[in-house]
């Protein structure tokens, strides 16, 4: 599995963009880069995913290293809502599509 | 988004009691589904993957006769923890997901379910 390292917290004020980083520089080439969220006492929700381009969708978006190597979860203006825990997880082809959950960042919000 | 719901959301039983935990996709067909175990302040935990008709694949370390898991239709999968002790006391998530194996199939998640063991 491509090995992930993220800051285990950061903090944002409301209405302020966050930029929420991910190292994951054992990824293979199929890869796809996923990131969910967890708010407390729920499951994980799906937030956005991508290869090599980066990605938007209503949520957030997703910028990629050219090297992919890296990428960065941005919320373009935090939410109370918005405080969870983000994983980020390359997803291996061959093995079925499966998730494994690293540590993820634990984001706060202030109002 | 697709649906998933488990029953039931908690379950307070006393050790050496079994408990069934189940997961519905309710408006989509998973051929796939997933069972993870989530301790306090820890990241989730892959326990077993399952395909609709066949035989879980558990991930290393996880005991296959103590967690059975049944995923006889494509809606319907179910977790028995068996002679439950106080060390099973944890968040169990399923998720689900329809399709092949290609890494554009989204996985969805349920909403957990809390068992405490006395």
């Amino acid at each position: 599995d491509a090995k992930t390292t993220q800051p285990n917290s950061m903090e944002s004020n409301e209405e302020e963009p966050v930029h929420l980083p991910c190292n994951h520089s054992t990824i293979s080439g199929t890869d796809y880069i996923h990131w969910y969220r967890q708010l407390p006492s729920q499951g994980p929700e799906y937030v956005i995913h991508g290869l090599t381009s980066n990605v938007n969708n209503r949520m957030a978006s997703l910028a990629i290293a050219e090297d992919r190597k890296s990428s960065t979860l941005i919320l373009h203006r935090a939410t109370l809502r918005d405080a969870a825990v983000y994983y980020c997880i390359p997803r291996r082809q061959n093995q079925g599509g499966k998730l494994i959950f690293g540590q993820g960042t634990e984001l706060s919000v202030k109002p | 988004g697709a649906v998933v719901s488990q029953h039931p959301s908690w379950v307070i039983c006393k050790s050496g009691t079994s408990v069934k935990i189940e997961c519905r996709s309710l408006d989509f067909q998973a051929t796939t589904m997933f069972w993870y175990r989530q301790f306090p302040k820890q990241s989730l935990m892959l326990m077993a993957t399952s395909n609709e008709g066949s035989k879980a694949t558990y991930e290393q370390g996880v005991e296959k006769d103590k967690f059975l898991i049944n995923h006889a239709s494509l809606t319907l999968s179910t977790l028995t923890v068996t002679s439950a002790h106080p060390e099973d006391s944890s968040f169990y998530i399923c998720s689900a997901r329809t399709g092949g194996l290609g890494n554009y199939n989204e996985q969805f998640f349920g909403p957990g379910t809390r068992l405490t063991v006395l």
